[in-house]
């Protein structure tokens, strides 16, 4: 089966501690992406990458990190330094950019930081 | 700016029922339009893509429109179910550079059975 795949689903940490959420891909997609989403405000991009090696800052950057090694892997670091942390963080990716694709969602990780 | 907007924010109708979604963008200068479920705690699925030269797409008893002009999207759903009941996002592809698509804050449906 081709998608995208997260984990984990559920994520807790304590405040001042850095976490990563995993994000895998098998559609052989050039483009991915890290949204997150609170209630009540819909979904904000972090980060985008559109070819391995090469990524840039979204709209709410600050306090995150991504790394683009493989085509097939966009792994999010949530640091310390992001000063609200809890949230639904939702992985995407489509099959390149700067085109009208069509973009596709993993199944979201929930972290909570206490 | 590119902004996109769904009103209402929620929706309950009662089984059986037509019913139409809707999605407004500031700006026409789009590639495309998408249409997306979500259930509480999921990830989005991807209901129909409009593409900015289309006026509509069909997908069983969904059928999403596109009004360029006049900034417009509506997503009608035939015969509403209680498994119909969800979040809907509308999301846009702005023309430009960036590769950032614009999502609305989304209408949560509720159909009564």
């Amino acid at each position: 089966d081709g998608g995208i795949t997260q984990s984990p689903k559920y994520l807790f940490r304590k405040e001042g501690q850095n976490v990563t959420l995993s994000c895998e891909q098998n559609l052989n997609h050039d483009a991915m992406y890290w949204y997150r989403q609170d209630p009540g405000q819909g979904l904000r991009l972090i980060y985008y990458s559109q070819i391995v090696n090469d990524f840039q800052k979204g709209d709410i950057a600050e306090g995150y990190s991504v790394s683009r090694e493989k085509k097939e892997s966009f792994p999010l670091t949530v640091t310390s330094a992001q000063k609200n942390p809890t949230a639904f963080y939702l992985c995407a990716s489509s099959i390149g950019s700067g085109q009208p694709y069509e973009q596709y969602f993993g199944p979201g990780t929930r972290l909570t930081v206490t | 700016k590119q902004e996109v907007t769904q009103i209402p924010a929620a929706l309950s109708v009662p089984e059986g029922e037509n019913l139409v979604l809707n999605c407004s963008f500031t700006d026409s200068a789009i590639y495309n339009l998408q249409w997306f479920r979500q259930d509480p705690g999921k990830g989005l699925t991807s209901l129909l893509l409009i593409q900015s030269s289309q006026r509509e797409q069909t997908s069983g008893r969904l059928n999403a429109s596109l009004d360029k002009s006049s900034g417009r999207s509506t997503l009608y759903i035939a015969a509403s179910q209680p498994g119909d009941s969800a979040t809907y996002l509308c999301a846009v592809r702005p023309r430009n550079r960036d590769d950032k698509i614009i999502f609305g804050k989304g209408t949560r449906l509720h159909i009564l059975p």
